[in-house]
């Protein structure tokens, strides 16, 4: 069965600074890897996905992930946070074959002027 | 481009009442999921749709949840007799290859 861990409920950063969040899966073979952003009351957001090749990947808003299987994760980058950043992040897994998202508890990003 | 559309936004009912909650996907979309979103459970898929046919429910609670999709636009959540512990965010998402998935804004569901 596949898993995903966040081990950051809660993230600090101050605008401007750089921003790195966590995200490590469990998984047999290759999974396919997304980041989902949600704002408060609202529906979630793709960010950015892996499915295979280049294993550093962009996204919207500026954020991007790298993917290491040798450490299995899957961690979200951005070099300089705004202040609207602030919101829940997920990392989610899916496999071949069945499509559901398997999702991790999110870590929720704190922006500070 | 419309996204997915749900509806209601909020659904306040009491304790034994029948909900149902709407589901719009983006047209073109051949895949379809309803998932929960608790404080206590996270987000977790309770079924998804692949051309209209139910293709994975054991994420559904219990045989009080029933969810429809009769045709390509429209999908249903039925939640009869409906309990406390069903209050959440319900989210409907859909999908072209069933991967990529795009979420609608959610309905949220109180039950008292």
């Amino acid at each position: 069965a596949q898993s995903v861990t966040q081990p950051d409920i809660h993230i600090t950063v101050s605008e401007g600074a750089s921003l790195e969040l966590r995200c490590n899966y469990s998984y047999g073979a290759t999974p396919y890897l997304f980041w989902y952003v949600q704002s408060p009351g609202q529906g979630l957001q793709l960010l950015l996905k892996y499915f295979s090749g280049d294993t550093l990947v962009q996204g919207i808003k500026g954020f991007e992930a790298e993917f290491k299987r040798s450490q299995s994760s899957f961690n979200l980058r951005k070099p300089s946070v705004h202040w609207s950043d602030a919101a829940e992040y997920f990392c989610a897994v899916g496999s071949t074959g069945r499509r559901a998202l398997t999702f991790g508890s999110g870590t929720r990003l704190q922006v500070q002027p | 481009d419309a996204g997915v559309i749900q509806s209601p936004r909020h659904e306040v009912t009491e304790m034994g009442q029948e909900v149902t909650l709407r589901c719009k996907p983006i047209s073109g979309h051949d895949y379809l999921f309803w998932y929960r979103q608790t404080m206590m459970r996270g987000l977790e898929l309770l079924i998804y749709f692949n051309n209209n046919v139910p293709i994975d429910d054991s994420g559904m609670p219990e045989d009080r949840f029933s969810a429809k999709m009769p045709n390509a636009s429209f999908s249903t959540l039925k939640i009869q007799p409906s309990e406390p512990r069903d209050s959440a965010v319900y989210f409907c998402a859909s999908s072209v290859t069933g991967y990529e998935q795009y979420f609608g804004p959610g309905t949220r569901l109180t039950v008292t």
